[in-house]
């Protein structure tokens, strides 16, 4: 079983639509849980980092802890096209170094 | 602007030949990392160094090298010994204590 696992999609939706990204994680002494978009051909940027379990929400992005169910999510609301990237999770623990998933293919379409 | 530089942005090597790749941050952070990302997988740590003239071999250190002689700086090599050099090569850095890291623009190699 892999450490860190993410549906690759590729995701398409409608413009204005709710996307749900997941991951799931096997390691449950997982602390740290962001989120990355990356272009195409870009590096990663960070767009949520959140500390053990629990809701966080910046403007349309809403990242979800679930520690007992090792489940991560990130929501995107009223999804625009120029959301379509791939969004790669990461999590790690105290001193030690990061887990990154593969990645999903999210394609908003206008 | 504070950031990280990677350079150059594509470089093609023949076989058999070494080559370096640049990352450079202005953001005084202690730590930077080298992963490599193949498509439809995650990123794979190659190398990190926490703190200057020290570093560790990351899960797929073989075929590469590191320095670390600068704060700012962390180049990377690949040398010949790497059988599938071909990839997307990302930079990242973080500050002590602070569990997020942040990413350089990336190098695309191309093994002609």
């Amino acid at each position: 079983q892999k450490e860190v696992e993410q549906d690759p999609g590729p995701l398409s939706v409608p413009e204005g639509a709710i996307v749900s990204l997941n991951c799931t994680y096997s390691n449950s002494a997982f602390q740290y849980f962001m989120w990355y978009r990356q272009y195409s051909r870009k590096g990663p940027e960070l767009l949520m980092y959140t500390y053990s379990s629990g809701n966080k929400e910046d403007g349309r992005f809403t990242a979800q802890v679930d520690k007992s169910s090792k489940y991560i999510s990130l929501f995107i609301r009223d999804s625009q096209p120029s959301d379509s990237a791939t969004y790669l999770c990461a999590m790690s623990r105290e001193g030690q170094n990061f887990v990154f998933g593969p990645g999903t293919r999210l394609s908003v379409l206008p | 602007d504070g950031g990280i530089t990677q350079s150059p942005k594509y470089l093609f090597r023949k076989e058999g030949q070494n080559v370096t790749l640049s990352c450079e941050q202005n953001l005084n952070h202690d730590a930077m990392y080298w992963y490599r990302q193949d498509p439809g997988q995650g990123l794979r740590l190659i190398y990190y160094s926490q703190i200057v003239n020290d570093f560790q071999k990351g899960d797929i250190a073989e075929g590469y090298s590191v320095s670390r002689e600068k704060k700012e700086s962390f180049p990377l090599t690949v040398t010949s010994a790497q059988k599938n050099p071909t990839a997307f090569y990302l930079c990242a850095s973080s500050g002590r204590g602070v569990d997020t890291q942040y990413f350089g623009p990336g190098t695309r190699l191309t093994v002609l």
